[in-house]
């Protein structure tokens, strides 16, 4: 079981908006910054959110992050067939002093 | 661009010790934190443990006992021993800058360059 918690699967329609969750506690999300990765299928997780809102250079300014309390959010714009992948939220966590990820999501663009 | 190549073996016996490697490329190792993340096959990410480049390190608990992480500044690489290996430690490994810094009255963290990952498969 996981850390942090997300929804095991979202999905949306080409052109949508859709967003997924991250729930966690005050000694990982409430104490520090969330990242967000996209793992296409076959390949190692990509960064794609940092520090709570920031994108890292070419990142479509499609994907923002949000992060209030103990939660965070991921939202995608703008829905295309290539967003189509497993999508972790990350932050350290203060406690255990380990980094600790969601159980993943998997997107669908139906 | 910095670049991270995983490399060892991809297939280790029961009771054995996983050795892999860790070369990282485009930039140097020198004033960063490094780490070690595994996946195993269809489930989610577990972080095993970083090393700093001055070689202090912290490991995750579930796997301290077993996990050794080093580093070899004069070949900007760094490497990974998980010792007395079972099934349940088939995984993708992958190798990770882990990047840190205080600013702004705030610490940041990411993990923001990964390698390509490296099946490891514990069998006899």
């Amino acid at each position: 079981q996981s850390v942090l918690t997300q929804p095991p699967s979202a999905s949306g329609t080409p052109g949508q908006r859709v967003t997924i969750s991250c729930s966690g506690s005050s000694s990982n999300i409430g104490s520090n910054t969330v990242n967000w990765y996209q793992q296409l299928p076959g390949t190692a997780p990509k960064l794609l959110i940092y520090s709570n809102n920031q994108r890292p250079s070419g990142v479509p300014d499609r994907f923002s992050g949000s992060k209030s309390g103990t939660s965070a959010s991921l939202a995608i714009s703008g829905l295309q067939s290539e967003d189509e992948a497993d999508y972790y939220c990350a932050a350290w966590d203060d406690s255990l002093n380990v980094w600790v990820f969601g159980g993943g999501t998997k997107l669908t663009v139906l | 661009q910095v670049q991270l190549q995983e490399s060892g073996p991809g297939l280790v016996k029961p009771s054995e010790t996983l050795s892999l490697t860790c070369t990282v490329s485009g930039g140097s190792i020198s004033s960063y934190y490094w780490s070690w993340i595994r996946q195993p096959p269809g489930k989610g990410l577990e972080w095993i443990g970083y090393i700093y480049y001055s070689g202090s390190t912290n490991y995750n608990p579930s796997l301290k006992s077993r996990v050794t992480i080093s580093v070899d500044t004069s070949k900007n690489q760094f490497s990974l021993k998980l010792s007395s290996v079972t099934a349940a430690d088939t995984a993708v490994y992958y190798c990770a800058r882990d990047r840190r810094y205080y600013g702004s009255g705030s610490y940041y963290r990411r993990l923001d360059y990964w390698g390509q990952g490296t099946l490891v498969t514990v069998s006899s």
